[in-house]
C-alpha cells in the first residue's frame, strides 16, 4: 500500500515549457487535490476533484489544468510555465470532503521555472 | 488580513519544555479545525482534529475558542522528534474549496 505517490519529484523548466505532474493513490479515495506551497504562504488549493471524471477550481487555478480520467490518478498540467509557478506541489486525497476527513498527502514535486 | 494566521516562529525550546501555539481565523462560519505537522521538506500529516470541547492525544492538547476565533495546540514534555512545522487548518464546510491552511509555526526542540 503506497498511499499517495507523485511523479516527478524534481523538475526544472524553462519559461514557456509545458509539463504534467502525475498523482496516484491506491486507497480508493473519492476526493483528490492539488496544492502549491510557497514560503510564508501556506498551502493553497489549485484544483480538486470529487470523483472520477470531475474537476473543480480552487483558490489559485490560473495557468493550470487538471484531469481525472481514472479514480486513482489526478494529473496537473502547466500549459506555459512561468517563474511565478516555481513552487512545491503537493497532491492529496481523502475518502470524502476534506472538511471532515483526513487528507493524505504525497511527497511533493519541487518545480523550478527559470 | 489572512483567513488563518499563525505566529511563524521559530520557537526554540529545550527538551522537556511545554510549548503552546495559537492560530486565529477570520471566518466566523468556520466549522472544522485541524492541526497538521510538516517535517522539513516533507508532506503534511494530520496530527489531530480539534473539537469544541477540546481534546488530548498523549502529550498534545488542542483547544478551540469559537468566541475569540482561535485554536491552540499545547505540547508537553517536548521531544527532539517534535521538531517540525505545525499547520493550522480551518474549514467553513465540508467543501474542499473552503479548506484553508495557515502558513505554519516552526518548532525546534533543542537537546
Amino acid at each position: 500500500n503506497a498511499g499517495v505517490t507523485q511523479t516527478p519529484k524534481f523538475r526544472v523548466l524553462k519559461t514557456g515549457q509545458s509539463m504534467t505532474l502525475l498523482c496516484a493513490q491506491d486507497m480508493n479515495h473519492e476526493y483528490m487535490y492539488w496544492y502549491r506551497q510557497d514560503p510564508g504562504m501556506g498551502l493553497r488549493l489549485i484544483h480538486y476533484s470529487v470523483g472520477e471524471g470531475t474537476t473543480a477550481k480552487g483558490e489559485v487555478p490560473d495557468g493550470y489544468n487538471v484531469s481525472r480520467l481514472k479514480k486513482q490518478n489526478f494529473l496537473l498540467g502547466l500549459e506555459s510555465a512561468a517563474p511565478s509557478q516555481t513552487s512545491v506541489y503537493f497532491c492529496a486525497s481523502s475518502p470524502r470532503g476534506a472538511g471532515y476527513y483526513e487528507q493524505y498527502f504525497g511527497p511533493g514535486t519541487r518545480l523550478t521555472v527559470t | 488580513r489572512k483567513e488563518v494566521e499563525q505566529d511563524p516562529g521559530p520557537f526554540n525550546v529545550p527538551e522537556g519544555a511545554t510549548v503552546a501555539f495559537n492560530c486565529t481565523y477570520s471566518n466566523s462560519a468556520s466549522q472544522s479545525f485541524f492541526w497538521y505537522r510538516q517535517d522539513c521538506r516533507k508532506e503534511p500529516k494530520l496530527l489531530m482534529s480539534v473539537y469544541s470541547s477540546g481534546n488530548e492525544d498523549g502529550r498534545f492538547t488542542a483547544q478551540l475558542n469559537r468566541a475569540s476565533q482561535y485554536i491552540s495546540l499545547l505540547i508537553r514534555d517536548s521531544k527532539l522528534s517534535d521538531s517540525a512545522t505545525y499547520l493550522c487548518v480551518v474549514t467553513v464546510s465540508g467543501s474542499a474549496r473552503q479548506l484553508t491552511f495557515g502558513s505554519g509555526t516552526q518548532l525546534t526542540v533543542l537537546p
